[in-house]
C-alpha cells in the first residue's frame, strides 16, 4: 500500500534551520509529485511547494521562496524539505503529500496520500 | 491568491443527522475543489475530489456538489466516526484550503 513516512518531531531555535524527510513506498516514486504543506494549531493546511521526483524540479510558494528548499534522493524514494531562518510563527505540523503529475493534462492534483506529519517547534 | 471560505466554522449534530457544509471561492475554480476530513493528531484524509467524485473507500453517505464559486459537502446520515474537522481545498490555481468546519457531537 502507498505509504509516506516522515521524520520525527524537532525543536529548533529561532534563526536556525530544519530539514524534514518523507520516505515513500508502495508506488512508483517518479509517477507522482510530492508536496509539502504545514498546519499551524487551529488553522487549515498551507501549501509550501512541490517537487517533480523525476527531474528534481521544484515550485515553491512565493511566500516561502527564499526560505524553503525541496530535494529528493531517488535511490531511496525520499523527499526532503528544508526551512531556513525559522521564527516562532513557523511552529507547525509539516506534512508531505502526493498528487498526480502537475504538468500533465487531466492529472488529479488533489492530495490522495499524506505523511503522518512532523511537529516542528521553534523555541529558544 | 484564491481565498476559500467555509461555513459554518463549527456545528453540533447528532448521530443520524443530515449535515451540510458550504465552501465559497473568491473567484471561479470551475470544479477544482476537494474535501478532506481531519481527526485530531492525524493527517487530512481525502474524501471527495473534483467537486463530486468520491475517493475510493469513502462511504457513500458523503457527497459533494457545486461549481464555479459555491460548493457543498453533505453527510446524509452522520455516524460516530464522522465527528471531525472538514476542509475544502482548491487546486485551480496553486493550492489553498478553507479554515475548516468542526463537526461536534450534540
Amino acid at each position: 500500500q502507498v505509504q509516506l513516512v516522515q521524520s520525527g518531531a524537532d525543536v529548533v531555535k529561532p534563526g536556525a534551520s530544519v530539514k524534514v524527510s518523507c520516505m515513500t513506498s508502495g508506488y512508483t516514486f517518479t509517477g507522482y509529485y510530492i508536496h509539502w504543506l504545514r498546519q499551524a494549531p487551529g488553522h487549515g493546511p498551507e501549501w509550501l511547494g512541490w517537487i517533480n521526483p523525476t527531474s528534481g524540479g521544484t515550485k515553491i510558494a512565493q511566500k516561502f521562496q527564499d526560505r524553503v528548499t525541496v530535494t529528493r534522493v531517488t535511490s531511496v524514494s525520499t523527499v526532503y524539505m528544508e526551512l531556513t531562518r525559522l521564527s516562532y510563527d513557523d511552529t507547525a505540523v509539516y506534512y508531505c503529500a502526493r498528487s498526480g503529475i502537475v504538468m500533465m493534462p487531466s492529472a488529479r492534483l488533489d492530495f490522495d496520500s499524506w505523511g503522518q506529519g512532523t511537529l516542528v517547534t521553534v523555541s529558544s | 491568491d484564491i481565498q476559500m471560505t467555509q461555513s459554518p466554522s463549527s456545528l453540533s449534530a447528532s448521530v443520524g443527522d443530515r449535515v451540510t457544509i458550504t465552501c465559497r471561492a473568491s473567484q471561479t475554480i470551475i470544479r477544482y475543489l476537494n474535501w478532506y476530513q481531519q481527526k485530531p493528531g492525524r493527517a487530512p484524509k481525502l474524501l471527495i475530489y473534483a467537486a463530486s467524485t468520491l475517493q475510493t473507500g469513502v462511504p457513500s453517505r458523503f457527497s459533494g456538489s457545486g461549481s464555479e464559486t459555491d460548493f457543498t459537502l453533505t453527510i446524509s446520515s452522520l455516524q460516530p466516526e464522522d465527528f471531525a474537522t472538514y476542509y475544502c481545498q482548491q487546486n485551480y490555481i496553486s493550492w489553498t484550503f478553507g479554515q475548516g468546519t468542526k463537526v461536534e457531537i450534540k
